[in-house]
This record gives C-alpha cells, structure tokens and sequence, in this order.
C-alpha cells in the first residue's frame, strides 16, 4: 500500500501570500490531520477532518484552514502568510476506527519557506 | 488535559551501547501512548504504541517500551545502539476524547550515536 503523500514537497512564498497544502491519504483511511512543526514550537496540532468535516481543532488563527474532499484527500491553506508560519507542515492519516485512538501514519511533510 | 514530558533533550550513547529515552505523560484517563522517530528530512515513523493491552510492548528495529502507570512513565530503550539509530525521537500521547485524532507530541530527543 502506498503511504502518505504530501505536494509540493518544499515551497517558498513571500510574506502576505496565501498557500495551499495538500495530503493523500493512505487507501482506506478516512481522517486526515495536520500538524505544524517548528524548531521553537516543536510538533503542533493543526486540525482533524474526518468524512469532509473538520472534527477537531487546534489553537491557530484563522488564517489556517482546511477541508477534505470525498476521496479522504485533504488540503491546508495559510492566507495572508507571515514570517512566524515557516515550518515543516506533516500530515498523518488513520483508519479513525470506532472506540479509540488510531495509529496515524505521517507523510513526508511540506517544507515552507516565508521570505 | 494530556501532556508528556520528554526527560532529555538530547542522548549521546556509543554504538553497541544500550539506549534510554525518557518519557512521562499525564492524563486524566487510561492514556494511548506512542513513541515516533523522525530522521532528518524524513516524516515521523512510528515505533511503537500502547493501548493498555500489555504494558512491555515491542516495536520495529529492535525498540521497546514499558507503560508504568505507579510511575507515569512510558521510556524507550533498546538493547543495543546502532548508527542508523541516530534521529529525533517524539514521545506521543492521543488525546482521545470521542475519537478526535489528536496527538499531543512532546519536545523530542535527539539520539546521537557515536562510533
């Protein structure tokens, strides 16, 4: 089976931009989460979406979203970039198998580069 | 609210040399517990987990874990320390509240290996 997938692999954008982000989960799993990572900050949650709806959030603004299409495919957008969202950005997939937390399988994630 | 608490920021060990990495978390239930190693440039790949079935639990490369709830630890160890081993190691925790996929990572250690 093919793992997570994650385009593009690295970006550079300047600061005031908007970005998009996307994330193909494994076959078969239908939550998709994203996580910011920073050398400061260390690995942080982002948000969930689960069946095209986003069922958990994390303590970002608002210009970071998201959504999920009925395929499980999953994109992140950043609008209005600034310097401080420069980071690697990871997306995980997991089964989301009713009665417990699933293992999350990590793509190779998004290098973003703001300038 | 779940946390974890990675004991050492950065391990030195020789190789052949046995590994410990340190880990305590705090949940306010039966917590899911994971360890995830990420090489650089790479994604996270997961190690091992826990999910209350036993508490040694044994994952890839030769790594194994004890969950020690008197003690609210989860450390990592491996008999014997390879080159290839050289990474950052996350100990993670899900905070499973009605099957949200989220993990909360802690600050991560670096492993070096020396020859």
């Amino acid at each position: 089976k093919a793992g997570v997938t994650q385009t593009p692999r690295y970006l550079i954008k300047t600061r005031g931009q908007q970005v998009t982000l996307s994330c193909s989960p494994i076959s078969g799993h239908r939550s998709v989460s994203w996580y910011q990572q920073t050398p400061g900050q260390g690995l942080q949650f982002l948000f969930e979406y689960f069946s095209e709806t986003q069922r958990n959030k994390g303590n970002f603004p608002g210009r970071f979203s998201g959504r999920q299409f009925s395929n499980s495919r999953s994109e992140m957008n950043v609008s209005t970039l600034e310097l401080g969202d420069s980071a690697l950005y990871l997306c995980a997939s997991s089964l989301a198998l009713a009665g417990g937390p699933d293992t999350q399988y990590f793509g190779p994630g998004t290098r973003l580069t703001v300038l | 609210a779940q946390s974890v608490t990675q004991l050492d920021s950065h391990v030195s060990v020789s190789e052949g040399t046995p590994v410990l990495l340190r880990c305590n978390y705090s949940s306010s239930y039966s917590p899911s517990l994971f360890w995830y190693v990420q090489h650089p440039n790479k994604g996270l790949q997961l190690l091992l987990k826990y999910t209350s079935a036993a508490t040694l639990v044994k994952g890839i490369n030769g790594f194994e874990a004890e969950f020690k709830k008197s003690e609210t630890s989860f450390h990592l160890t491996k008999p014997s320390a390879h080159m290839s081993d050289a990474a950052e190691y996350f100990c993670v925790v899900s905070d499973f509240a009605g099957n949200t996929g989220k993990l909360i990572f802690g600050q991560g250690t670096t492993l070096q290996v020396k020859p």
